[in-house]
Parts: C-alpha cells; sequence; structure tokens
C-alpha cells in the first residue's frame, strides 16, 4: 500500500489479557519506530527497528512489552498482562533511511483501551 | 533529563494573530529537525523538515521553522493563523548522537478562535 497501515484501528481489552499490535510500513522502508501517545501526553518512544541491526528497544516502559520485526517488513507490537495504564494510541512510523531523506510516515495508530 | 522540549504546552490566539512556537533539543553534532501537526481525529503529518542549508525552512499551509544551530533552536512560526490550524503540533530530532532515533517533545496545543 501507499502509507503505514496499522491494526486493528482500536482494541477492547480485559486487564491481564495479551494483546498483539500489528504494523504494516512502507515497502522498501527499512526503519520501523513504535510510538505510544497517552491522553494528554506527547509521543512517547518505545522501540526502533533499523535493516538488520538490533533493535534499539530502550523506550520500551517494561518487561511486558516487546516487539517483532519479520524479514525487516511486518512489525507486531505484543503487551502481555495488559493494564490499565496501558490505554493509549499506538502510533507506528516507517522511513527510508538514506543520508539527508528522512521521511518518516505513520499510521494513523492503534487505539488501546484496557478495561 | 527530556532531549528536545517545547516549552509552551497550550496555546490560545484569535485569527489573523501571528504564531511561534518554540523547539530546544539537547543534542550535539548533526541532527535532522522536524515539526509535525496532529489535526483533531487524525493522524501525525509533516509541516517542513530542516536537513541542511538555507536555516530558514519553508512548509505547507504557510509555516515556516528558523533553525539556530548556537541556540539549539528550531521553531515554528505562522505570520497569521486561521481557525483550521487548530491541532497539537510536535517538534521532533532525528540525531546521529541518539542512535538515529525520532525523538519528539512534548507537543503543544494551537487553539485559534474564530
Amino acid at each position: 500500500g501507499a502509507g503505514v497501515s496499522q491494526s486493528p484501528s482500536n482494541k477492547v481489552t480485559e486487564k491481564g489479557k495479551d494483546v498483539e499490535l500489528r504494523c504494516d510500513p512502507i515497502s522498501g522502508h527499512t526503519a520501523l519506530y513504535w510510538y505510544r501517545q497517552s491522553l494528554g501526553q506527547g509521543l512517547e518512544f518505545l522501540i526502533y527497528f533499523q535493516g538488520n541491526s538490533a533493535p534499539d528497544k530502550s523506550g520500551l516502559p517494561s518487561d511486558r512489552f516487546s516487539a517483532e520485526r519479520t524479514g525487516g517488513s511486518v512489525s507486531t507490537l505484543t503487551i502481555q498482562r495488559t493494564q490499565q495504564e496501558d490505554s493509549a494510541v499506538y502510533l507506528c512510523a516507517s522511513s527510508l533511511v538514506r543520508y539527508n531523506d528522512y521521511g518518516y510516515t505513520f499510521g494513523s495508530g492503534t487505539r488501546l483501551t484496557v478495561v | 533529563a527530556q532531549s528536545v522540549s517545547q516549552h509552551n504546552h497550550h496555546v490560545i490566539l484569535s485569527e489573523a494573530a501571528s504564531l511561534e512556537l518554540g523547539c530546544n533539543y539537547s543534542y550535539g553534532g548533526t541532527v535532522n529537525l522536524f515539526w509535525y501537526v496532529q489535526y483533531p481525529g487524525q493522524h501525525l503529518q509533516l509541516l517542513l523538515k530542516y536537513f541542511s542549508g538555507d536555516p530558514l525552512v519553508k512548509g505547507i499551509k504557510g509555516f515556516e521553522a528558523e533553525f539556530i544551530k548556537s541556540k539549539f533552536s528550531f521553531n515554528l512560526r505562522k505570520p497569521s493563523v486561521q481557525w483550521s490550524d487548530t491541532a497539537e503540533y510536535f517538534c521532533a530530532v532525528n540525531a546521529k548522537a541518539a542512535g538515529n532515533k525520532l525523538t519528539f517533545g512534548g507537543g503543544t496545543r494551537v487553539l485559534v478562535k474564530p
């Protein structure tokens, strides 16, 4: 597709359940980011994948959060044993990392509500 | 310490007023700078970006930003705002010193009164 696709667009889950959020980046984009946007907050960096390099996981808030990127394309963000404070919009972005050409494109996000 | 700072969290102004939003960053070395906008109910969109060259960058919808290296700043400006500029604005920095990950400021909510 032409843009970054995220699914589902909305997810309501019960506290304690696991959830998986999916991101389909733009084809050929080697860099992929996950961010979290909570109500009234800015964008909180979670994790960054760049090509075949080890991901930068420095933003993951706890060990309940993990992410994978298979085949350098699709990424899945998994939250285990969800808590109410995990409720937020989870945004994915991808970019074609070339010197002087950092075009980051964002998806529409997944709105996660933990009840 | 926050690496990208937007000091104004909320701005309220009337149509035709001028707008300036501050953005400061703490990274040294090579940086790429961005302003994104998020209109109510919509996803993030790129307003403008700076990589090199002329430090005064023109973006979409009449926005511009000035990179002042000595001040580690990249302030966003618009001479005359419209009601449709009501949105949240995010400054973002991509720095080699930070492993090239894109770091956002906390955002500034702008409300333009008709």
